[in-house]
């Protein structure tokens, strides 16, 4: 089973809209973290946001802010007006303790979603 | 400035040529990775190293090999390179993770487009 699942491989959004990009995982851990990166067309994977599984409050950073639903166990990227340099595959990470794989201390990753803003 | 640095970011190369990509990073992190990415399969991670000296192998690791010498450097080595190997490459590393907590992100490098023809 995919212990992290991004269900859209591909959204079109107006330019200044706001975006959701879903994610949803999979763990028996109580103590993990979750990660969104951005990959615009150039290719450089650009770290945008962390939650952790212990923190009460959904995280921000900037436009951006992760809605934390841990009971449902998703973790949807929110793009609040949306850009045109916003456009790029977005993905989502987790990282869980040594023992529950992983790589060993390492990101497991989602297969992404193509964001597009059209103006 | 805190990076990841891997060269080159692009090569072609024939197929059996032996090949090394280098990966440096200058922020004294003990973990570092290797993943390779292709369309419509994300992200696989091809080795990994805890430490110096520790390394083992990731989700597909045949046909590569590692070595961690020294904590900064992490270069990935294909002995025998092949087409399917063709994809884009991204060396990675990231701070320990403390009790609860693991907000220190992966730290990727620019990438390496590489071509087996």
């Amino acid at each position: 089973a995919q212990k992290i699942t991004q269900t859209q491989p591909g959204m079109f959004v107006q330019e200044k809209e706001a975006v959701t990009l879903d994610c949803t995982y999979d763990t028996s851990d109580q103590s993990y973290g979750l990660f969104w990166y951005k990959q615009p067309s150039s290719g450089e994977m650009i770290f945008l946001i962390y939650q952790g599984s212990y923190d009460e409050q959904n995280a921000t950073e900037g436009r951006y802010s992760l809605n934390f639903q841990k009971a449902r166990k998703s973790a949807n990227l929110v793009i609040s007006a949306s850009q045109l340099g916003d456009s790029a595959m977005y993905f989502c990470a987790m990282r869980e303790p040594t023992y529950s794989g992983g790589g060993a201390d390492g990101l497991t990753f989602g297969k992404g979603t193509h964001l597009i803003i059209q103006p | 400035e805190a990076q990841v640095t891997q060269n080159p970011r692009y090569l072609i190369t024939v197929t059996g040529k032996k090949l090394t990509v280098t990966c440096s990073q200058n922020m004294n992190h003990e973990y570092m990775s290797w993943y390779r990415q292709d369309p419509g399969l994300g992200l696989r991670q091809i080795y990994y190293s805890m430490n110096v000296e520790v390394t083992d192998k990731g989700d597909v690791p045949e046909g590569y090999k590692v070595s961690r010498k020294e904590k900064r450097n992490f270069p990935l080595i294909l002995e025998s390179p092949s087409p399917n190997q063709t994809s884009l490459y991204f060396c990675a590393s990231m701070g320990r993770a403390t009790e609860n907590s693991y907000n220190s992100p992966l730290h990727f490098g620019n990438g390496t487009r590489l071509t087996v023809t």
